[in-house]
């Protein structure tokens, strides 16, 4: 599996939009790109996951560059729930397994 | 739908003690996997099974064993507990078709402890 490189923690305030990065430069064509979230002690919730294109859910966007080489995922409208790990990981077509890293620890504040 | 549901939620064992922790899914999904996760560490994959019958190592197998006998169920058995053992356990599931394209669905964990 392609590695993914995050920033260990960000600060976003209420109400904006948090934009978190993730390089995953050594992305082959064949990885999907997924995003997780882990609040505190919780299980790992399921944000979103693309390709190439760009995607949009209820709970956020995913940017993914031409290249592919980088992403970003958008949470619209931070709230405090939001305040947790977010994990990037590429994930090969064919495989089932999830490789985690130590992902970016995201606070949003009041 | 329930989702992903384990059980116990905690968990405290004496060295040497077996124990098995129950995962079950209501989402008729085909992929089973059971995950540890340490302090300040990532997810590490244990063992999985892509259908009834069928299971395989991950990256940590040793002092654990699985078995599959229906969709629904993945228990996870701790034959003798051994203080590294200790740990937070997570089962997830997926469709099994599309392998990368099916996300995984977590349960929200066990928390072990081994004395």
């Amino acid at each position: 599996d392609a590695k993914t490189t995050q920033p260990p923690s960000m600060d976003c305030a209420e109400g904006r939009a948090a934009n978190l990065p993730c390089n995953h430069s050594t992305i082959s064509g064949n990885e999907y790109v997924y995003w997780y979230r882990q609040i505190h002690s919780q299980g790992p919730q399921y944000i979103i996951h693309g390709l190439k294109n760009n995607e949009t859910n209820e709970m956020a966007s995913l940017i993914i560059t031409e290249d592919r080489k980088s992403s970003t995922l958008i949470l619209p409208h931070a709230t405090l729930r939001d305040t947790a790990v977010y994990y990037c990981i590429v994930r090969v077509v064919w495989d089932y397994k999830l490789s985690f890293g130590a992902g970016t620890t995201v606070t949003v504040r009041a | 739908n329930a989702g992903v549901t384990q059980t116990p939620k905690f968990q405290v064992l004496k060295t040497g003690q077996s124990m098995t922790l129950q995962c079950a899914q209501d989402m008729n999904h085909e992929y089973m996997s059971w995950y540890r996760q340490d302090p300040g560490m990532g997810l590490r994959l244990i063992h999985y099974s892509v259908g009834a019958g069928i299971t395989d190592q991950g990256e940590v197998p040793n002092g654990y064993n699985v078995s599959r006998s229906t969709t629904e169920d993945f228990p996870l058995r701790l034959l003798s507990a051994a203080p590294s053992q200790t740990s937070v356990y997570f089962c997830a599931s997926s469709y099994s078709m599309g392998g990368g394209n099916s996300p995984l669905h977590f349960g929200n964990g066990t928390r072990l402890t081994v004395t």
